[in-house]
């Protein structure tokens, strides 16, 4: 079955940074593009950011928002997925999701809470 | 960027009864490939959304055939015919067709 097992979320402070990480397995990582995404306490989702796969130069694509600030990347010898976050705003306080799947948005992880406050 | 526009936001439903959700495009969602990439995701108070029916039509596996999609270009519409107690949370539709991708602002389904 696959599994996406999101890591590394926790308090920072503002303009501080933190890396979280996604574990996958139950499928051919290398093969899939991976994907962020997030939410907001109470609120809807917003995609972050998206990595394509090595036939595709693993390009890298990211809302608006976080262009600048975050960095996403992969590791396809560990199935690791990771997203660098600097410069965090309080705005960026969410629940941090890794996705994947054909559609993007197939399989979720269950998340991991990053909270921006002084 | 693309916007999409739910409607309703609140949708309150009895058990057994058939319900439509809206999904309006800024843009059409017509990819020069041919595909609509517009899916609909159900967010279960406390869990991960999950992937209901994927480029506007396509049942994902394992999910009740009770659900159905259908649309194109610009609108795009969520049918649950029947509606069951377990299907009571948040209803999504996002679209893959142009970056960035962007999620519909939610559909609030409850079980009166």
């Amino acid at each position: 079955a696959v599994q996406l097992v999101e890591s590394g979320g926790g308090l920072v402070q503002p303009k501080e940074s933190l890396k979280i990480s996604c574990a996958a397995s139950g499928f051919t990582f290398s093969n899939a593009a991976m994907y962020w995404v997030r939410q907001a306490p109470g609120k809807g989702l917003e995609w972050v950011a998206r990595i394509r796969t090595k036939p595709n130069n693993y390009a890298t694509y990211y809302a608006d928002s976080v262009k600048g600030r975050f960095t996403i990347s992969r590791d396809d010898s560990k199935s690791m997925v990771y997203l660098q976050m600097d410069n965090l705003k309080t705005e960026d306080t969410a629940m941090y999701y890794c996705t994947a799947g054909r559609s993007g948005f197939d399989y979720w992880g269950q998340g991991v809470m990053v909270t921006v406050s002084s | 960027d693309v916007v999409l526009t739910q409607t309703p936001p609140t949708l309150s439903a009895t058990i057994g009864q058939s319900v439509s959700i809206s999904c309006r495009s800024s843009q059409s969602l017509l990819h020069s490939n041919g595909n609509t990439y517009l899916h609909w995701l159900l967010q279960r108070p406390g869990q991960s959304p999950q992937l209901l029916i994927y480029l506007v039509s396509r049942l994902e596996s394992g999910v009740p055939n009770r659900f159905s999609g259908s649309g194109s270009g610009t609108d795009f519409t969520l049918k649950i015919s029947g509606v069951e107690a377990e299907d009571l949370g948040v209803y999504y539709c996002v679209q893959g067709t142009h970056a960035p991708f962007t999620f519909g602002s939610g559909t609030k389904l409850e079980i009166k």
